[in-house]
């Protein structure tokens, strides 16, 4: 079974320009999270997706980042513009259902810096 | 919400038992987790305890919840040096029915 894939791995821009993620989660998976883990921290949830719809963005900085899942399969994330304080690792997570977190599986991230 | 808080640094000799601990302020949740992260890698989940249990044993890891000083911890037994990452502890918040992490512990295994 594939797991989840991300792009890019890494990504370097300067402050004030714009970046965007790609998550592909696993074939079935009704739930994909978005979560960003600051150097240091643990993870935290940016937004949570059940199929294309939105369940949970309370914790995403709306005023510069934006996501979508089209079709309920693939997401991208999109930060802008970038601050420093967006340099972090974006981790994408899918699981079958909502709620069902003892299935919740996570690729391998994209490591963002910004300079 | 939750507010999870794990000891930052961990650090014993290859053979040696390894316990780390989190402490979580609500109470509410149904799941609790390990996740393990190694350098450049995602999150991989190690194991997991439902609250209404005290004890998990899966293999080398032994996981105790004490629901009344909420306080959960996880044991590596004959630690090797393929167990050297950050452990995260981790509850499903229940209203958003999404994961809530600790800041991890990071466990290095001297050989």
């Amino acid at each position: 079974e594939a797991g989840v894939a991300q792009s890019p791995r890494y990504k370097i821009i300067e402050k004030r320009q714009s970046v965007a993620f790609w998550c592909n989660p696993i074939s079935g998976h009704a739930t994909l999270y978005w979560y960003q883990q600051i150097l240091g921290q643990g993870p935290k949830l940016l937004i949570q997706f059940q199929n294309n719809g939105v369940v949970d963005d309370s914790q995403l900085p709306k005023d510069r980042f934006s996501a979508e899942r089209l079709k309920g399969v693939d997401s991208t994330l999109k930060i802008q513009p970038a601050k420093l304080e967006d340099s972090a690792v974006y981790l994408c997570a899918s699981s079958l259902r909502k709620g069902a977190t003892t299935e919740a599986f996570f690729g391998q991230g994209t490591r963002l810096t910004v300079v | 919400g939750e507010d999870v808080e794990q000891s930052l640094f961990l650090s014993v000799r290859e053979g040696d038992s390894s316990v780390i601990n989190c402490t979580y302020t609500d109470s509410s949740s149904t799941y609790l987790y390990w996740y393990k992260q190694e350098p450049g890698a995602g999150l991989q989940l190690l194991t997991y305890i439902f609250s209404n249990m005290d004890m998990k044993q899966d293999q080398r890891l032994t996981v105790l919840l004490n629901k009344k000083d909420k306080h959960l911890s996880l044991r590596i037994a004959d630690t090797q040096t393929g167990d050297s990452a950050i452990y995260f502890c981790a509850f499903m918040d229940t209203g958003r029915r999404a994961l809530t992490f600790g800041s991890g512990t990071r466990l290095q295994v001297q050989p």
